[in-house]
């Protein structure tokens, strides 16, 4: 089993909507949770940390279930240039390594 | 302040070459992270080095290497070359051995004929 199972996608939608997708891991002792966002053929980039009582940044909402042991993310007011594939990481406490999801793929049309 | 810098940007090597490629961490940080990302997947942790030392490995043959240097850049070097290591290398760098914040360099695009 994977570390970090997502859905890849594609998710497309149009100007304006609202997107949603999770990740689930499996280690039960992660302790960090990350969404990183990676346009075509350039470097990750942390888009947000996922804490356990959820937080927004902007049109962007992560939740975190430890119980079920995923976590989310939504798009709201999506826009062209969230069109990106979005990877879910997790980190164990004291852990040296980030274990990335292969990406869910989100494109936005006009 | 500069970012995390990578070199060379794409590389095209034939199978049994070998290769090293080179990463400058962010002015103040002393973390060095290799990743391998291969088309279609996320990117899978190779090794961690932090005060020149190395901290953690991941799940690859010893054909891969690496060091890093009192300045704290870095060198990952792949011996052996098979196809299968086309990929593009990410070089991340995080101020303490936590990796609470990674940052990604643009990465160096391998390609194995």
């Amino acid at each position: 089993r994977k570390e970090v199972e997502q859905d890849p996608g594609p998710f497309n939608v149009p100007e304006g909507a609202t997107v949603a997708f999770n990740c689930t891991y499996s280690n039960s002792a992660s302790q960090s949770f990350f969404w990183y966002r990676q346009d075509c053929r350039k470097e990750p980039k942390l888009l947000m940390s996922v804490y356990s009582s959820g937080n927004e940044d902007g049109r962007f909402t992560a939740q975190l279930n430890r119980a079920s042991q995923y976590i989310s993310l939504l798009i709201r007011d999506s826009k062209l240039s969230d069109s990106a594939t979005y990877l879910c990481v997790v980190n164990m406490a004291n852990d040296y390594k980030l274990s990335f999801g292969a990406g869910t793929t989100v494109t936005v049309r006009a | 302040d500069a970012g995390v810098t990578q070199s060379p940007t794409h590389l095209i090597k034939t199978r049994g070459q070998h290769v090293t490629l080179r990463c400058s961490p962010i002015s103040g940080h002393k973390s060095v992270s290799w990743y391998q990302q291969v088309l279609g997947q996320g990117p899978q942790f190779i090794f961690q080095y932090y005060e020149k030392e190395e901290r953690g490995r991941g799940n690859f043959p010893d054909r891969f290497s690496a060091r890093q240097f009192p300045n704290y850049s870095s060198e990952l070097n792949v011996n052996a070359l098979l196809l299968g290591d086309s990929a593009l290398y990410l070089c991340a760098s995080s101020l303490t051995i936590s990796t609470d914040t990674q940052y990604f360099g643009p990465g160096t695009r391998l390609t194995v004929l």
